[in-house]
């Protein structure tokens, strides 16, 4: 069965903090994401990769970071937690494809930044 | 750039009416399109997908979608639904590769 795994279900941190959110994923996937999910607002993409190092904007890339030094881990980095960016956050992989588009999920990790 | 809406943000029924959730985008060109669930607790899992082809398109536990080219719709809909249908519902357009882009949800509560 395939599986994405989120290091952290939940977390509690302060403004100006370092978070780490880290993601791996068990299927061979080149590709990987960052989502946030927020009521009415669906998902938004923040950053993504289609192969190891590489990594691309999204849609609301400000004051995170990522990083993919293998192919299966894909951590998001929030340099300076501020409380705007209290969300739940969502890794997902998907193979390479024009097309195939199915992502797979984790099962997410809900940030609060006090 | 694309974008998705779903016209409604909530929707309540009763066990056994029927769903029709509404999704347009905002693209001219070739899309792939999807609808995901999220049930209370669990991760967001594809329900259905359209690539090209016929139109209707069949996902699991009963849904079924329809892509009208002309309108820029993909509608999501079941025929009778069931208390475990209460979940969340997104919309998504894909025009190259995998970078989707969702739409806003809809929350969707059966009452037993």
């Amino acid at each position: 069965d395939v599986k994405v795994t989120q290091s952290s279900r939940y977390l509690v941190k302060r403004t100006g903090e370092k978070v780490f959110l880290e993601c791996v994923q068990d299927m061979d996937h080149e590709n990987m994401f960052w989502y946030r999910q927020d009521p009415g607002l669906g998902l938004r993409l923040i950053y993504f990769s289609y192969d190891v190092k590489m990594k691309e904007k999204g849609d609301i890339p400000e004051g995170y970071s990522v990083s993919r030094e293998k192919k299966e881990r894909f951590s998001l980095i929030l340099e300076s937690a501020s409380t705007n960016q209290t969300s739940m956050y969502l890794c997902a992989s998907s193979s390479v494809g024009a097309g195939t588009g199915e992502l797979f999920f984790g099962e997410g990790s809900r940030l609060t930044v006090l | 750039a694309q974008s998705v809406s779903q016209h409604n943000h909530h929707v309540i029924l009763s066990e056994a009416a029927s769903l029709e959730l509404g999704c347009n985008y905002s693209y001219g060109g070739t899309v792939n399109l999807f609808w995901y669930v999220q049930y209370p607790g669990q991760h967001l899992q594809l329900l259905l997908k359209y690539f090209s082809g016929d139109p209707l398109v069949k996902g699991i536990k009963g849904f079924e979608a329809e892509f009208i080219k002309s309108k820029f719709s993909f509608n999501l809909r079941k025929p009778s639904v069931q208390w475990s249908d209460t979940a969340e519902y997104f919309c998504a357009v894909s025009t190259r590769g995998n970078k989707l882009t969702f739409g806003g949800g809809t929350r969707v509560l059966v009452k037993p």
